[in-house]
């Protein structure tokens, strides 16, 4: 069984402040993993993969092994950062897994 | 491309009546997944379909529930005898291919039972 879990259902930062979200997955296989992001209003949308290695909007997130996790960091939050963010597995099957998400608010 | 469309956005049942959810997926998409998100959840997969075909059902409830994604057409989720507990967002997500980051959301359809 795959599952993703992000322990922090509420985040607030202040703007500048460097901010970490968590998540950590389990799966036995080798998984893609992703963060999904839900701005006030908007659809949901991909932030960024873990094959691609690239940074969108500072954002980036490293795939540790070793410990199951997918953490998404930036170095300086900005308020439009606030929102919603997914974590996300995809397995064997084409399906996600997504965890409960984390709201995420950055104060002036 | 207008992107992913759904509706109706909001949907209120009384319980007993039947639910269809509609979903138009993106220009030149042929694969449309469903999720359900529960509140204080994350969306949970419930069916994986390609134009006609059931490709993985392996997330909808056993009973109430189907889907349809016709050669014409929008795809339907239907709940026959709603209860309350299926009161939930519904997002419907379409991809050109199978790869699962490809998905591009609609903006849910939120039921409530009543």
């Amino acid at each position: 069984a795959q599952r993703v879990t992000q322990p922090e259902k509420l985040l607030s930062v202040f703007k500048g402040a460097p901010v970490e979200l968590k998540c950590n997955y389990s799966y036995s296989g080798s998984p893609e993993l992703f963060w999904y992001v839900q701005y006030s209003r908007q659809r949901l949308q991909l932030l960024l993969r873990h094959i691609s290695r690239e940074s969108i909007k500072g954002f980036t997130a490293d795939l540790n092994k070793g410990e199951t996790s997918f953490h998404l960091k930036k170095p300086f939050a900005q308020e439009e950062d606030s929102a919603m963010y997914y974590c996300a597995l995809s397995g064997s099957a084409r399906q996600l897994t997504f965890g409960s998400g984390t709201q995420l608010t950055v104060l002036p | 491309n207008a992107g992913v469309m759904q509706n109706p956005r909001h949907l209120v049942r009384r319980r007993g009546q039947e639910a269809r959810l509609r979903c138009s997926p993106m220009k030149g998409h042929s694969h449309v997944y469903w999720y359900r998100q529960l509140p204080e959840e994350g969306l949970k997969f419930m069916v994986y379909l390609q134009k006609e075909n059931i490709i993985d059902e392996s997330g909808m409830p056993k009973e109430r529930f189907s889907a349809e994604f016709p050669k014409e057409g929008p795809s339907i989720l239907r709940i026959q005898q709603v209860v309350r507990g299926d009161s939930a967002a519904y997002f419907c997500a379409s991809s050109p291919g199978g790869r699962p980051y490809e998905q591009y959301f609609g903006p849910g359809t939120r039921l409530t039972v009543t």
